[in-house]
Parts: C-alpha cells; structure tokens; sequence
C-alpha cells in the first residue's frame, strides 16, 4: 500500500516565525509532489508543486524535496494568522493500472498565532 | 473566468433516493476527477476519468456512478446503494502534466 504520512498537529507558531511542514511517502518511483492549502470549509487549493530534488521557492512559501530520504517539506516565512490552514501534502504515484493517481496525506493544521 | 464549477453547494437526499452532483470545467482539461472528504480522512478517489467517453473506478467506486459525455462535464451520482454519503464531494481536473485543481465541494447529508 503506496501512504503519504503527515503529522496531524496541531503546529502553533508565532507571528512573523517560520513554519515548518514535512511530508513523507513509500513509493520511491514518484516523480510528482504536491502542497495543497485548505481553509475549514473550503476546497484545496495548490500552493506548491514540485518535480526535483532541492529547493523550490515562490515567496513566502519554499518546498523542498528529498527523493533518497523520501521525504518534502514546506516552509512558509513570516507567518501570518491568514496561513492558519490545513496543509495536503500529495504524491503522484504508479498504481496497478500503470496510471498515475495522486495519494493524499491527512493533512497538518496550522495555527499563526497573533 | 475559466474554472470548476460544482453544484448545489449543499445537497439533502433522502433515504432511498439517487442524487446527481455535477462538475463542469471550461479549463479544456481532459482529466477530471471526484474524491470524497470525512472528517479525520484524508481525500479518498471514487472515479477519475482521463478522456471523454471513458472513465475508472478509484479506492471507493462501490455506491457511486459517473459517466463522461462531454469534455466539460463529469457528474456524479450517488446512489441510494451508497449507505454513508454524508461527506465533502470534490471535483477536480487538470490538462497535460499539470497538478490538479478543485472546484468549491458539495456537501451532502443525509435528511
């Protein structure tokens, strides 16, 4: 079974602190990761993809990826209260098909606190 | 504005009945895609369908239909088999090697 792990939280921060969101996966022949933001209520929506080992950068948010440890992360600098979301972390994946599907995480709830 | 557009935002079924949600797109993407959300769940695949006039059971297909007609549209029915369908129902599409977006959910309950 092909799993995305996230740490559930909650993870408080500071105002204006970095915060830190990691997101680890199973399948090594993935190619594809994901960060998706969603609001209580709300759909996802995409904040961050990314294809290759290193670090991706757009504004305050900056993904970084692992393959040989299997693992991504999102960092979001100088937090604002407006971050205060639950963060999905998606792999694409292989399935038995030899289709791609993406395989969610739970999800890891941030809380900015003013 | 190019989009996904679900409706109803908010749908009651009553027992033994079939309810249509419906998911249409102008973004031309030929993916498109339903998941269910509960509480504690993560986002779970009930049909994806990659091409008109084709489409694929995801992880939980049983109590569920779709059917894929035209390029903009991929309704959902679920059907009075499905015995807990209270949940967040999202839509999702995306084109060629690009992530997928979500159109805003339907929540259904049950009366």
């Amino acid at each position: 079974q092909k799993e995305v792990e996230q740490n559930s939280g909650p993870l408080s921060v500071p105002e204006g602190a970095i915060a830190s969101l990691n997101c680890t996966y199973s399948d090594r022949g993935s190619q594809s990761f994901f960060w998706y933001r969603q609001y209580s209520g709300k759909s996802p929506e995409l904040i961050m993809s990314i294809y290759s080992n290193g670090d991706k950068e757009d504004g305050r948010f900056t993904a970084q990826l692992n393959k040989a440890s299997q693992y991504v992360s999102l960092l979001i600098r100088d937090s604002q209260p407006s971050d205060s979301a639950t963060y999905l972390c998606a792999v694409n994946v292989l399935n038995a098909g030899n289709n791609r599907k993406l395989i969610w995480g739970l999800g890891t709830s941030l809380a900015v606190n003013p | 504005d190019g989009g996904i557009t679900q409706s109803p935002k908010y749908l009651f079924r009553k027992e033994g009945q079939n309810v249509t949600l419906s998911c249409e797109q102008n973004l031309n993407h030929d993916a498109m895609y339903w998941y269910r959300q509960d509480p504690g769940q993560g986002l779970r695949l009930i049909y994806y369908s990659q091409i008109v006039n084709d489409f694929q059971k995801g992880d939980i297909a049983e109590g569920y239909s779709v059917s894929r007609e035209k390029k903009e549209s991929f309704p959902l029915t679920v059907t009075s088999a499905q015995k807990n369908p209270t949940a967040f129902y999202l839509c999702a599409s995306r084109g060629a090697r690009q992530p997928q977006h979500f159109g805003d959910g339907t929540r259904l309950s049950i009366l």
